[in-house]
């Protein structure tokens, strides 16, 4: 079956590290977006990328770097310069030009805690 | 840039019952796509319901139904026969092929089905 998978469920970081999120489909589609959901509010988002080896910033992209080499992987490395990590990170899909307004398919999500 | 917003944060309906969750939306363009997520409490997150902003007839997906007024830009969600597997957040999401397909969301509705 076609999906997006998300990994780790759980990850812990400690006060300077760099984590990296993994988020891999196998759906074909091209865009991939990375979302930040904090407790009791919606998705905002960091990056997103339309096509492999290109990606733009969201709206809260400090702290955050990705990288898009291939089609089906889009990680997203959290780094010591943001200031708040945990949250819970929700990867997602979609299909560009024909087809466009399907909607997102999402991973399972990673829940990023500081310790 | 686009704004979605949903005004109440929780709600609750007795089971079997009929609930209607309101959403309103702020663009200036004229081809788009609206749509409502569900994400339980496994926090993934899954699509409810689409609507195209260009068809006049509202969408509906068994005992889903949203209220288009693309005039006043509201999509209000309506669950019909509630049940316990309905409790979850929902989110409403704007989407138009100028911005990239990128999706943006309201903060959400806590929605909670009593026995």
């Amino acid at each position: 079956d076609g999906g997006i998978t998300q990994s780790p469920k759980y990850l812990f970081r400690k006060e300077g590290q760099n984590v990296t999120l993994s988020c891999e489909q196998n759906l074909n589609h091209d865009a991939m977006y990375w979302y930040r959901q904090d407790p009791g509010q919606g998705l905002r988002l960091i990056y997103y990328s339309q096509i492999v080896n290109d990606f733009q910033k969201g709206d809260i992209a400090e702290g955050y770097s990705v990288s898009r080499e291939k089609k089906e992987s889009f990680p997203l490395t959290v780094t010591s310069a943001q200031k708040n990590p945990t949250a819970f990170y929700l990867c997602a899909s979609s299909i560009r030009g024909k087809g466009w307004g399907s909607g997102y398919t999402f991973g399972s999500g990673t829940r990023l805690t500081v310790v | 840039a686009q704004t979605v917003t949903q005004s109440q944060p929780e709600m609750s309906v007795q089971e079997a019952e009929t609930v209607t969750l309101s959403c309103t939306y702020d663009t200036s363009e004229n081809n788009y796509y609206l749509f409502w997520y569900k994400q339980p409490p496994s926090r993934q997150m899954i699509l409810v319901i689409r609507q195209e902003a260009y068809k006049q007839q509202n969408a509906t997906e068994n005992r889903f139904s949203v209220n288009f007024q693309k005039a006043a830009k509201s999509f209000s969600l309506k669950i019909s026969d509630s049940q316990l597997g309905d409790t979850a957040m929902y989110f409403c999401a704007f989407m138009d092929n100028n911005a990239g397909n990128m999706l943006t969301f309201g903060g959400g509705t806590r929605l909670m089905v009593k026995p």
